[in-house]
């Protein structure tokens, strides 16, 4: 099993460009979540997703969009990427709610 | 006040010590809680669930207060390769995992 797979792993962006960050599980798991890690904050939650075509908003939402069209899919969108949207982009999933997660490998993402 | 308050270090050690770890957590509700280990720049990994009796898995043991929210890792004989963060984690009432900020642990030869 794959786990959960972040695509891409390394991405540097221009003021101003967009781009969608892709995360994918192969463990059927029902809940979905995005976190951004920066030095110093630990992680924080953007948006979360609690089943397929259900999105909520998390800690840090503004400037992001999320999809969840499929099951397995949970897609994190920058519309026009900012510098303080530099940091390293963690998705999670997990089966239950009493469960912890698990997570992808991460995407660096630098905006200048 | 933070929802999950750790004590950020850095813990320098020696190898072959025994260095405990201290969490404390603000939502009485909460009802499952974690240990996660997050080397650098690379993804955080499930170490171990913590119960309510204590439990153990290999020299690692953690412990939960649920009286005082609080809740512990204890690590015995340090190995090199246990040099990480430590992410205490507690499971909000509204379904969402709470990290704490990590205690960063560096065993020295």
């Amino acid at each position: 099993n794959a786990g959960v797979t972040q695509t891409p792993k390394f991405r540097v962006l221009k003021t101003g460009q967009s781009m969608t960050l892709l995360c994918a599980q192969d463990m059927n798991h029902e809940y979905m979540y995005w976190y951004r890690q920066d030095p110093g904050m630990g992680l924080r939650l953007i948006h979360y997703s609690v089943g397929e075509g259900t999105t909520a908003k998390g800690e840090v939402p503004d400037g992001y969009n999320v999809s969840r069209l499929k099951k397995q899919n949970f897609l994190l969108g920058l519309e026009s990427a900012a510098p303080s949207q530099t940091s390293v982009y963690f998705c999670a999933s997990r089966a239950h709610l009493n469960y912890g997660y698990t997570f992808g490998s991460g995407t660096r993402l630098t905006v200048v | 006040r933070k929802e999950v308050e750790q004590d950020p270090g850095p813990f320098n050690v020696p190898e072959g010590a025994t260095v405990a770890f201290n969490c404390t957590y603000s939502n009485s509700a909460s009802q499952s809680f974690f240990w996660y280990r997050q080397d650098c720049r690379k993804e955080p990994k499930l170490l171990m669930s913590v119960y309510s009796s204590g439990n153990e898995d290999g020299r690692f043991t953690a412990q939960l207060n649920r009286a005082s929210q609080y809740i512990s890792l204890l690590i015995r004989d340090s190995k090199l390769s246990d040099s990480a963060t430590y992410l205490c984690v507690v499971n909000s009432n509204t379904g969402k995992l709470i990290f704490g900020q990590g205690t960063t642990l560096q065993v020295k030869p």
